[in-house]
């Protein structure tokens, strides 16, 4: 069974501090790994990484994807409040006939302090 | 906002009732996917259709069923509804389903919450 796992679960840092989110995976056919950000509703896409593409940047976040330790990091720099959310980290896996879909990890809660 | 439209925003139902939730995904993407998210579960992958075909299924349970249509709306439909299949609905929508690319980038709509009592 494919799995995700973020940690940590929950962080709490003042405004203008960095923060590094973590995301180890175990999936079989792995195709992508995919970032979003979600606030009170719906998740907004942030990153898609690949094999041919495991490193993204834009703004004050960034991320990379390492396919040898199976795992991929999101680096936000200068924290605003407007970054607290739940950061989820997304597999997605291929099989044969079409993606399988993303699996989920659980999420990091982000809580930026003034 | 993300181009994708879901109906209705709430829905309050009893136990054992049907309910349909609507999707429309953004201009010109093929993919439709379904996901749930509860508080106990987190975001669980449903299903998916890509122009108008099943592409691949993840946790979904034989009561509930979907389809996409000729218009590349979808729907899902949740049967014999339980107290534990209340929930925020998810609809995403991407261009393709193939190729690793930018084009399996999935955008979601606001979902729709489901309250069974």
């Amino acid at each position: 069974e494919d799995k995700v796992v973020q940690s940590p679960l929950s962080l709490v840092v003042h405004e203008g501090d960095t923060v590094t989110l973590n995301c180890s995976y175990e999936v079989t056919n792995f195709r992508s790994l995919l970032w979003y950000k979600q606030e009170k509703k719906a998740p907004t896409f942030l990153f898609m990484l690949t094999s041919s593409g495991i490193e993204k940047k834009s703004g004050r976040l960034s991320s990379i994807l390492d396919k040898k330790e199976l795992s991929s990091i999101l680096n936000i720099t200068a924290t605003q409040t407007g970054d607290s959310a739940i950061y989820l980290c997304a597999v997605l896996s291929y099989s044969g006939g079409g993606a399988d879909g993303l699996t989920f990890g659980k999420g990091t809660h982000l809580i930026i302090q003034p | 906002d993300s181009g994708v439209t879901q109906t209705p925003k709430h829905l309050i139902t009893a136990t054992g009732q049907r309910v349909t939730l609507r999707c429309s995904p953004r201009s010109g993407d093929l993919s439709v996917y379904w996901y749930q998210q509860s508080l106990d579960q987190g975001l669980q992958f449903l299903i998916q259709y890509y122009n108008g075909e099943e592409r691949a299924k993840g946790n979904i349970l034989e009561r509930f069923s979907a389809q996409q249509f000729p218009d590349l709306h979808s729907e899902l439909n949740l049967s014999s509804l339980e107290l534990g299949d209340s929930a925020l609905y998810f609809c995403a929508s991407s261009v393709g389903s193939w190729g690793g690319s930018e084009a399996e980038t999935q955008y979601f709509g606001p979902g729709t919450r489901l309250l069974v009592l």
